[in-house]
This record gives C-alpha cells, sequence and structure tokens, in this order.
C-alpha cells in the first residue's frame, strides 16, 4: 500500500516554463488536496476535489490548474512558473465518509523557479 | 472563514523534559476537529493526534496530550519526556465538520528543537 505518491521530489524550473506535478492514491480516497508550503510557513490550499470530474479553488490557487480524471489521479499544472511558485509542494487525500482522521499526506515535491 | 494562530515560531527543550506548544483559532463553528501535525527534517507530515470538538476529554496518544479549551479557543499540544526524535515543525489545524467540502486549515508552525 503506497497511500499518497508525489513525482518529482525535486524540480527546478525557469521562469516562464511549465510543468506538472503528479500526484496518485491507491486508498480509493474520494477527497484529494494540493497545499503549497512556503518557507517558515503553514500549508496553504491551492486546489481540492471531492471526486472525479470535481475541482473547486482554495486559497490561492493562482498560477495554477489542476484535473482529476480519475479517483487515484491529481495532478497541478503551473503554467508560465513564476519565482513567487517556488515552494514545497504536497498533495494529501482523505475518504469521504467518516474522513475526520486528517489526511494522507504525500513526501511532497520541492520546486525551484529561477 | 477559520484562521489558526501559534504564536511561538521556535521552541527548544531539553531531552525528557516536557514541552506545550500554544495553538489559537478562530472560528464562528460549533462541530469541528482540531489536529497537530508533525513535520520532521525529511518533510513529511505525520498525524500526531485529533481532537472532536464536541468531546470535552482531552486526548491523548502516548506522550502526547492536548490541553483543549473550547470557550477561550485554544488547542496547545504536550509532549511528555521529549525525545530528540522529537525535533521537527508543528502544526495545529482546523477542521469544519459537515458541508462536504471539508479542509484543513493551517497555522503557521512552531519549529521544536529536543536538546541532548
Amino acid at each position: 500500500n503506497a497511500g499518497v505518491t508525489q513525482t518529482p521530489k525535486f524540480r527546478i524550473l525557469k521562469i516562464g516554463q511549465s510543468m506538472t506535478l503528479q500526484c496518485t492514491q491507491d486508498m480509493n480516497h474520494n477527497y484529494m488536496y494540493w497545499y503549497r508550503q512556503d518557507p517558515g510557513m503553514g500549508l496553504k490550499l491551492i486546489y481540492y476535489s471531492v471526486g472525479a470530474g470535481i475541482t473547486d479553488k482554495g486559497e490561492v490557487p493562482n498560477g495554477y490548474n489542476v484535473s482529476r480524471s480519475t479517483t487515484e489521479d491529481f495532478p497541478l499544472r503551473l503554467e508560465l512558473a513564476a519565482p513567487s511558485q517556488t515552494s514545497v509542494y504536497f498533495c494529501a487525500s482523505r475518504p469521504g465518509q467518516g474522513g475526520y482522521y486528517g489526511y494522507t499526506f504525500g513526501s511532497g515535491t520541492r520546486l525551484t523557479v529561477v | 472563514a477559520q484562521t489558526v494562530t501559534q504564536s511561538q515560531p521556535e521552541m527548544s527543550v531539553q531531552e525528557a523534559e516536557t514541552v506545550t506548544l500554544s495553538c489559537t483559532y478562530d472560528t464562528s463553528e460549533n462541530n469541528y476537529y482540531l489536529f497537530w501535525y508533525k513535520q520532521p527534517p525529511s518533510r513529511q507530515m505525520i498525524l500526531v493526534i485529533r481532537q472532536e470538538a464536541y468531546k470535552q476529554q482531552n486526548a491523548t496518544e502516548n506522550r502526547f496530550s492536548v490541553n483543549f479549551q473550547k470557550a477561550a479557543k485554544s488547542f496547545s499540544l504536550k509532549i511528555s519526556d521529549s525525545q530528540l526524535g522529537d525535533t521537527a515543525m508543528y502544526f495545529c489545524a482546523f477542521m469544519k465538520r459537515g458541508g462536504g467540502n471539508e479542509k484543513l486549515t493551517f497555522g503557521t508552525g512552531t519549529r521544536l528543537t529536543i536538546i541532548p
């Protein structure tokens, strides 16, 4: 049981480049989330999904896009990368029913935009 | 909207001592959950303890316990007999119960260092 898997673990992008951060979970969780963690700060919600085909914006969605075509996968797309997007990105999931035991987190992707 | 405040950016304590991390939150909700997460240098987010707001009894997990004061909107974490492996960032988090789109709101964290 792998839990939540994020790839890549590290990435350096140049300003204006695009990339997709991959997230997949094998727990059949309905709810999935993308957070960013800036240095010395807590986690801020970018986007979330309550099930396949359903996504919604979180607190800091600008500059990002998501899709949820399957229950397992929830990729995060960065278009036209900017230095302000330098951060650590976490994907997380939880069950739909009774999922009040917090999230299962991936190990994060450290992204640097130069 | 809910906010979570952790007023201690950094703390340090000698090994085997007890340390308390503070957390306050602001919400108009009555039914919710509170969490403490640990983030060691490996970056992995690990659930330490969870409290249900409708339960008056404070949650405990081995050496970790909370002091939940609902009226004061306070949720502190006590670590007893601290160990070197407790060195980490600790995040307090809030989740509203119900509505179908429950999300965790995090505080800014407290960096805890256990000194040998």
